[in-house]
């Protein structure tokens, strides 16, 4: 009931090409889902977020794509660069708590 | 503004030792929660507190167990080691409890267990 699976497990994009993760959750009890990037060494770091009242996110380069009814929801990252490698985590959170659950993460290579 | 300060940054323990990690939130937020990370677990959540009272905790054994103070610094201890236990530990801290209130992450404690 609690878990987020993501996917891919991994991802190789050339720069300037389109990055698509994606992740689906079970608990309905979820109204809060966001994505998180980490380098290596580094905590994770709030990339974007959503509420399942709303179909689409955009920040910049970066969108979430959220379908409440199919319990799906995605990370799309235009114009990919270098420096987007990194390895990114969705999650999902209940109303009430500050306890996230996590996909197991997407490592992400854009090659120049 | 300072970010989640953990510390130390690595530690190398042995089996059936404790050890106690600690955290230190951004100024002015009030809820702490700590989170295991593992190449085949993933994030797991350990556990938050709030104003000093641990709000929620996950399915972790008792050798798990944390505390906040007054001024909002949490500390976590691991007793009676097990090689499994060498993981990153994250303290992450957020303004309050709830969705309203982003969670921040410190960069973590490295754990080895030998």
């Amino acid at each position: 009931q609690q878990q987020v699976k993501q996917s891919p497990q991994s991802l190789i994009v050339q720069k300037g090409g389109i990055s698509i993760i994606n992740c689906a959750y079970e608990n309905t009890a979820f109204d809060y889902f966001p994505w998180y990037q980490q380098f290596p060494g580094k905590g994770p770091a709030l990339l974007i977020a959503i509420r399942p009242d709303v179909s689409e996110k955009k920040e910049g380069r970066f969108t979430i794509s959220f379908n409440k009814s199919a319990k799906q929801f995605s990370l799309h990252i235009m114009d990919s660069q270098p420096g987007d490698s990194a390895t990114y985590f969705c999650a999902g959170l209940n109303s009430g708590y500050s306890t996230l659950t996590f996909g197991k993460g997407t490592m992400l290579l854009v090659s120049p | 503004k300072a970010g989640v300060t953990q510390t130390p940054r690595y530690l190398i323990k042995t089996r059936g030792q404790q050890v106690t990690l600690s955290c230190s939130p951004i100024s002015g937020h009030r809820s702490v929660s700590w989170y295991q990370q593992t190449p085949g677990q993933g994030l797991q959540f350990l556990f938050e507190y709030f104003s000093e009272t641990q709000r929620n905790k996950g399915n972790f054994p008792g050798r798990f167990s944390g505390r906040q103070f007054s001024n909002s610094r949490s500390e976590m201890n691991v007793s009676t080691l097990e090689l499994g236990d060498s993981a990153l530990y994250l303290c992450a801290s957020s303004q309050r409890t709830g969705n309203n209130s982003p969670l921040h992450f410190g960069n973590g404690t490295r754990l080895t267990v030998t």
